[in-house]
């Protein structure tokens, strides 16, 4: 089955850092680009970040531009997406979505920056 | 304020259709292909149709895409209750480098 599982969400103050991970599965990881996607609560959807399937490009929205910073690491068939100095504004469900199409997700991890 | 401009919401009756614009510019929507996505809250999107109007497998054929320029419009017939949900479009932009989404329209089947 193909397969995105997204995890490393929690509860943070603001200015804090979080890691959140993507694990792939079901398909072959090194030719697909994956993406980070999130949702604030009652918002609609945010692309945030995007790596190449070989890492070569890696794109970001200008709203964590400089804080978060996306990677991943084909023989472990995973991504990741480093984000630091948190604000309030960064609180929403994140999820990991594969290639330009997003045509597989993860069932997203809830982030919650709070003071 | 999203680049994409979508409706907020629409509304039909089972059995109807209903159609979904998707309104952009030259460097998104009219030089790349357009996705559409169903999002229940709480639960992953899933994608409905991709480069403009070719349907996933298990996708049932009532949901229908199009695209005619810098537009794009998601169609749905027979409307069924469990359509009800929010829908995004989405397509790749040249000049931001990445994703770009419509603001979502809520469907609701009255």
């Amino acid at each position: 089955e193909v397969q995105l599982v997204d995890s490393g969400g929690g509860l943070v103050h603001p200015g804090e850092s979080l890691r959140l991970s993507c694990a792939a599965s079901g398909f072959t990881f090194n030719a697909y680009g994956i993406n980070w996607v999130r949702q604030a609560p009652g918002k609609g959807l945010e692309w945030i970040a995007h790596v190449s399937s070989s890492s070569m490009t890696i794109s970001y929205a200008d709203s964590v531009k400089g804080r978060f910073t996306i990677s991943r690491d084909n023989a472990k068939n995973s991504a990741w997406l480093q984000m630091n100095s948190l604000r309030d504004e960064d609180t929403a469900t994140y999820y990991c979505a594969r290639a330009r199409s997003l045509d597989v997700w993860g069932q997203g991890t809830t982030v919650t920056v709070s003071s | 304020q999203s680049v994409l401009t979508q409706p907020p919401s629409a509304s039909g009756t089972p059995g109807q259709s209903v159609t979904i614009s998707c309104s952009g510019s030259n460097s998104n929507i009219g030089s790349n292909t357009v996705n559409w996505y169903q999002h229940l809250p709480g639960t992953a999107p899933e994608l409905l149709i991709y480069s403009n109007n070719q349907r996933p497998s298990g996708i049932p054929d009532r949901f229908s895409g199009s695209k005619s320029g810098t537009s794009a419009s998601l169609a749905i017939s027979g409307l069924q209750s469990e359509d009800e949900s929010d829908y995004y479009c989405a397509t790749w932009d040249d000049n931001l480098k990445g994703v770009i989404f419509g603001g979502g329209t809520k469907l609701t089947v009255l």
